[in-house]
């Protein structure tokens, strides 16, 4: 079955470094999106990708969708205590149903202020 | 607000004794989600309703069984809890379209222990 790997498993930054979280997929994905989730919370939604190559931005974030729609990353600038938490890709292969989502391991990312 | 409740919070239960988690949503979508997360780990899915229509995961045990009475309610009922069972489990919900994947909404979720 379709499998979404991510890494690191662990980041720890010091506040105002910037992170990288890779996303790769063994199958070819029709989106990928990114959630966030806080110690002790749910997870919430970043942003979707949709198109090959593609690249968005929110404020000190960076997400990018690769050529091949297998892989993606999240990058953020500047890192703040705010970033703290775990944050997950998840991608959705073609002619799944409903949208279900693959999620990967995540990547925990620690800001020491 | 529109929004995905879970009830209750936290729930405590005995090995093998029956529970019942209850989701709520006010967003009126198709899609309602049964996750399972265990410490550091991504949401595992258990199983989604698109309207009324149930899709069981593969590898879901046969003891985790979901009703869907309307629109806005889901249940996720535990019918024989294992110690291996004791997890958050996350309700979700989304708009639904064939082979298309919106933006899930997850709730607070519910932290289960197994005693």
């Amino acid at each position: 079955g379709q499998q979404v790997m991510q890494i690191p498993q662990y980041q720890h930054v010091q506040e105002g470094e910037d992170f990288t979280t890779y996303c790769n997929s063994s199958t070819t994905l029709s989106n990928i999106q990114w959630y966030k989730q806080r110690p002790g919370g749910h997870p919430v939604f970043l942003i979707q990708l949709v198109k090959s190559g593609e690249v968005k931005k929110q404020k000190r974030l960076t997400f990018q969708f690769g050529e091949a729609k297998k892989n993606s990353s999240l990058h953020i600038t500047a890192t703040q205590t705010t970033d703290v938490g775990t944050y997950f890709c998840a991608g959705t292969a073609g002619g799944t149903s409903y949208g279900k989502l693959t999620f990967g391991q995540g990547t925990i990312l620690t800001v020491h202020p | 607000d529109a929004m995905v409740i879970q009830n209750p919070r936290y729930q405590v239960t005995q090995f093998g004794k029956p529970v019942t988690l209850s989701c709520s949503q006010t967003l009126n979508h198709n899609v309602m989600y049964w996750y399972q997360q265990k410490s550091s780990q991504a949401p595992k899915l258990l199983f989604h309703y698109y309207d009324k229509d149930f899709n069981n995961e593969a590898d879901t045990p046969d003891n985790f069984q979901s009703r869907r009475p309307n629109t806005s309610f889901c249940f996720l009922d535990i019918r024989s809890p294992g110690l291996g069972d004791a997890a958050m489990y996350l309700c979700a919900t989304s708009r639904g379209g064939s082979g298309w994947a919106y933006e899930q909404y997850f709730g607070p979720g519910t932290r289960l222990t197994v005693t």
